[in-house]
């Protein structure tokens, strides 16, 4: 059974700081990974997604990386901003399986 | 994300009365997935419909939760007698194809809040 984690929960940063959002999963066998945003009472937003053949995805100042050997990706946010608190989530899909196993996320929060 | 839309986006039930959330997915989407998102919690993965029909359930609580997606109108995720444990948030993803491939990720709607009294 897969088993997403995400570490940390939470995270305060000030303004303009670069962070990494950490994310593990306990199955190697993945077929894609895939980082979202979610605001408060909205949905999720897709950021970037990652196939399991890839070892990166860049989307402006985020970059997301997946090595699926260790069970491992990260978000890396350049240049924080306020606009940018959120929910980050990481969520992985298996080979032959169609859902996502989510993690808990974190929560972050961009200081002006 | 309004491209895939949620219905109601609120939804306030008493113990014992009947849920009915609705999802229409994208235009040209026909693969349909429903999670739940408990509070501080990520999403856990309900159920997944084709076009009339069920293609994996494993998330689905055995008793008082069904979904259907028929050949007409918008998928549906029924909760018959609902209990305080059922408030929730309630997403709903949608798919053109059944693999989530490198150009096919799954978008997700706005969800429906249920709260139950």
């Amino acid at each position: 059974k897969q088993e997403v984690t995400q570490i940390p929960a939470a995270l305060s940063v000030p303004e303009g700081e670069n962070l990494v959002l950490n994310c593990s999963f306990t199955d190697s066998a993945i077929y894609n990974l895939q980082w979202f945003r979610q605001d408060p009472g909205k949905g999720l937003t897709s950021l970037l997604l990652i196939q399991s053949s890839q070892r990166e995805q860049t989307s402006g100042r985020l970059n997301a990386s997946l090595d699926k050997s260790s069970g491992r990706s990260t978000l890396y946010i350049a240049a924080s901003q306020p606009g940018d608190s959120a929910t980050y989530l990481c969520a992985v899909s298996l080979y032959n399986f169609n859902k996502f196993y989510f993690g808990s996320g974190t929560k972050l929060n961009v200081k002006p | 994300n309004a491209d895939v839309m949620q219905n109601p986006r609120h939804l306030v039930r008493r113990r014992g009365q009947e849920a009915r959330l609705r999802c229409s997915p994208m235009k040209g989407h026909s693969h349909v997935y429903w999670y739940r998102q408990l509070p501080e919690e990520g999403l856990k993965f309900m159920v997944y419909l084709q076009k009339e029909n069920i293609i994996d359930e494993s998330g689905m609580p055995k008793e008082r939760f069904s979904a259907e997606f028929p050949k007409e109108g918008p998928s549906i995720l029924r909760i018959q007698q609902v209990v305080r444990g059922d408030s929730a948030a309630y997403f709903c993803a949608s798919s053109p194809a059944g693999t989530a491939g490198p150009n096919q990720p799954q978008h997700f709607g706005d969800g429906t809040r249920l709260s139950i009294l």
